[in-house]
């Protein structure tokens, strides 16, 4: 059980355009996601925190025009990267947590890793 | 002081052995403890879960959490080189519903 997949597992863009990825929790609802970004040998940075339908909470430093994301039900978050740019290449990691566990585990997804040429 | 702190390492312990992996927190508060293991260039899995002091096992490995101590521990009894991963504690910080991660401990175990 709880298990999360992201699409797409890797994705290459061009400079300027815009991609989406899909964040989704198969046997659980999860009434919050998170968003997270790693670069190479460094710690996960949280970027954003979304609950279900609504808006969402953006770490400080992080531009939510530029990361947009949605989590319009309780299996499904997307977070679209627009006007790509090469350094926004690395890899993007979603997490869920189910709403009625009880506790507060969180689960993550096998993570997207994106190249902007 | 950062809110989660974790030894770098590598620490490295042979096959079969115990190896023990340190967590301090600062925020007193704070009550859920989580230990994720990261594989290079894969995305965190969830070990274990802890929110009460004292131990949790769950087959080779063993949670510790001492909260007056703002200590939790991870152990992995008879250590195999499958188990050589990066292992993160994270801590839910008292009012918030995100995890803070410590910086991850490098673990090595030697054939």
């Amino acid at each position: 059980g709880a298990v999360v997949s992201q699409h797409p597992s890797w994705v290459i863009c061009k400079s300027g355009t815009s991609v989406k990825i899909e964040c989704r929790s198969l046997d659980f609802q999860a009434t919050t996601m998170f968003w997270y970004r790693q670069f190479p040998k460094q710690s996960l940075m949280l970027m954003a925190t979304s609950n279900e339908g609504s808006k969402a909470t953006y770490e400080q430093g992080v531009e939510k025009d530029k990361f947009l994301i949605n989590h319009a039900s309780l299996t499904l978050s997307t977070l679209t990267v627009t006007s790509a740019h090469p350094e926004d290449s690395s890899f993007y990691i979603c997490s869920a947590r189910p709403g009625t566990s009880g506790g507060f585990e969180q689960y993550f997804g096998p993570g997207t890793r994106l190249t902007v040429t | 002081q950062k809110e989660v702190e974790q030894n770098s390492g590598p620490l490295s312990v042979p096959e079969g052995a115990i190896a023990s992996l340190n967590c301090t927190y600062s925020d007193r508060g704070s009550q859920s403890f989580f230990w994720y293991r990261q594989y290079s260039g894969k995305s965190p899995e969830l070990i274990m879960s802890i929110y009460s002091n004292g131990d949790k096992e769950d087959g080779r490995f063993t949670a510790q959490l001492n909260k007056a101590s703002q200590y939790v521990s991870l152990l992995i009894r008879d250590s195999q080189p499958s188990d050589s991963a990066t292992y993160l504690c994270a801590v839910i910080l008292t009012g918030f519903q995100k995890l803070v991660f410590g910086t991850g401990t490098r673990l090595l175990v030697s054939p």
